[in-house]
């Protein structure tokens, strides 16, 4: 069974930083490209950030650019995502969600996705 | 960026009958080298993570009832439940994965 589960969520003043860890299992990590997509309270579905499985092709939403880094480790079925100087607009829920690759390409549809991990940005 | 523009904001709908959601994208998301239509809809109940229904516009993932039925090609794609029963309450997502990111999703759907 593919799972995803998301930890490090929490409440962070304004500026503040917080590392979210997205651990994966049921499938070969590395062969895949890795996402985050935030729900602000009552909000639709924003993508944040992707991973390609090697780490080459990296890409963010321009509301975190510079302030959010993503990353993977795929000895470890991992990845995770850096959020530096963080605003109140970031309060959402961050899920990760896996993108499908096949023998040549992959393509950004998200399934399946972790239960999410809350982050509350507030002073 | 592309903007997907779903309709309407909310549906009610008898149980039973039929629900149709629209999505509009403000470029073709079809690509011709393939015939392809990078279109994924999402189903998001309360307190749920979202739930995968279709790729490529129309082909359902493993395991989606087959009253959930997408279609469409370019810019206008709808998806249908055929015959809505009370566990499909829920808000729909449409999704263009078309090129390189940034991927964005329609505003949602809220159906009830």
């Amino acid at each position: 069974e593919v799972l995803l589960v998301e930890s490090g969520g929490g409440l962070v003043k304004p500026g503040g930083s917080l590392r979210l860890s997205c651990a994966a299992s049921g499938f070969t990590f590395s062969s895949y490209t890795m996402n985050w997509v935030r729900q602000a309270p009552g909000k639709g579905l924003e993508w944040v950030s992707s991973i390609s499985g090697s780490s080459s092709y990296i890409y963010y939403a321009d509301s975190i650019k510079g302030r959010f880094t993503i990353s993977r480790d795929n000895a470890k079925n991992s990845f995770f995502l850096q959020m530096n100087s963080l605003r109140v607009e970031d309060t959402a829920v961050y899920y990760c969600a896996r993108g499908y690759c096949d023998r040549t390409t992959c393509y950004n549809w998200f399934h399946p996705w972790g239960q999410g991990t809350k982050v509350t940005v507030s002073s | 960026d592309i903007v997907m523009t779903q309709s309407p904001d909310s549906l009610a709908v008898s149980l039973g009958e039929r629900a149709t959601i629209n999505c509009k994208s403000s470029q073709s998301l079809l690509k011709s080298f393939n015939n392809r239509n990078y279109l994924a809809w999402y189903q998001q109940k309360p307190g749920q993570p979202p739930k995968l229904l279709t790729y490529w516009a129309s082909t359902r993932e493993s395991g989606v009832p087959d009253r959930f039925s997408g279609s469409g090609s370019g810019t206008d794609f709808t998806l249908t439940i055929s015959s809505l029963q009370a566990d499909d309450v829920a808000v729909y997502y449409c999704q263009q994965y078309y090129s390189t990111p940034p991927y964005t999703f329609g505003q949602g759907t809220k159906l009830e």
